[in-house]
């Protein structure tokens, strides 16, 4: 599994775009990209996932330079409910490691 | 949307008893996990199960563990004699094929268990 490094915590406000960058510079060619949502008290969701390029669906966008050595993921105009932790994943594996994650507070 | 279901939400029980922790994965679904997390601490892996066997566990699902697909919907994760540090929310997940990382895992809302 590739080791991913993504900030510990961040803080925004309601209506920002919020974008959390993971690091993951020893990603093999056949890895893909995905990130994961959790609650509080809650089991992880997923948000996302990506080879190359740019993803989109209707919750999250994922970027993905060129290098594949970094993925950014964009949480268009956040709300409260939105404060969560946020995991990137990379590999390819028969089980998820998580790291710590990206603990995400959004304030009103 | 189909999901994963969890039974209990929550069970107390007194170190050095059994606990059995029920999951109903999505139907069409053919592989199951048990993660768990710690207060405050990150998500673990526990264990993999895939027609009819175990096919990954971590070093923390030792001999005092076990997990069984009894019937065609039920997966349960067994406990059989609970310590302190056995406390913690316990997530099951499921995912239509392995290679978990690209193929979406589903998880059920938690099992909270609080050994005494």
């Amino acid at each position: 599994l590739a080791k991913t490094t993504q900030p510990i915590s961040m803080d925004s406000y309601e209506g920002q775009e919020v974008n959390i960058t993971c690091s993951h510079n020893n990603i093999a060619t056949n890895d893909y990209i995905t990130w994961y949502q959790q609650f509080p008290s809650q089991g992880p969701r997923f948000i996302i996932q990506g080879y190359k390029t740019k993803v989109t669906n209707e919750v999250a966008s994922l970027f993905i330079p060129a290098d594949r050595k970094s993925s950014t993921l964009s949480l268009p105009r956040v709300s409260l409910s939105d404060t969560a932790v946020y995991y990137c994943l990379v590999g390819r594996d028969d089980k998820i490691i998580f790291g710590k994650g990206t603990r995400l507070h959004i304030l009103p | 949307e189909p999901e994963v279901t969890q039974t209990p939400s929550h069970q107390v029980t007194q170190m050095g008893q059994e606990v059995i922790l029920r999951c109903v994965p999505i139907s069409n679904h053919l592989y199951f996990y048990w993660y768990r997390q710690i207060l405050g601490q990150k998500v673990e892996f526990l264990v993999s199960f895939y027609n009819n066997e175990i096919s990954e566990k971590s070093e923390i699902f030792d001999d005092q563990f076990s997990v069984e697909r009894p019937d065609g919907s039920n997966f349960t994760l067994k406990i059989r004699s609970t310590k302190l540090e056995d406390s913690a929310m316990y997530f099951c997940a499921s995912s239509l094929q392995g290679l978990a990382i690209q193929e979406t895992q589903y998880f059920g809302p938690g099992t909270r268990l609080l050994v005494l």
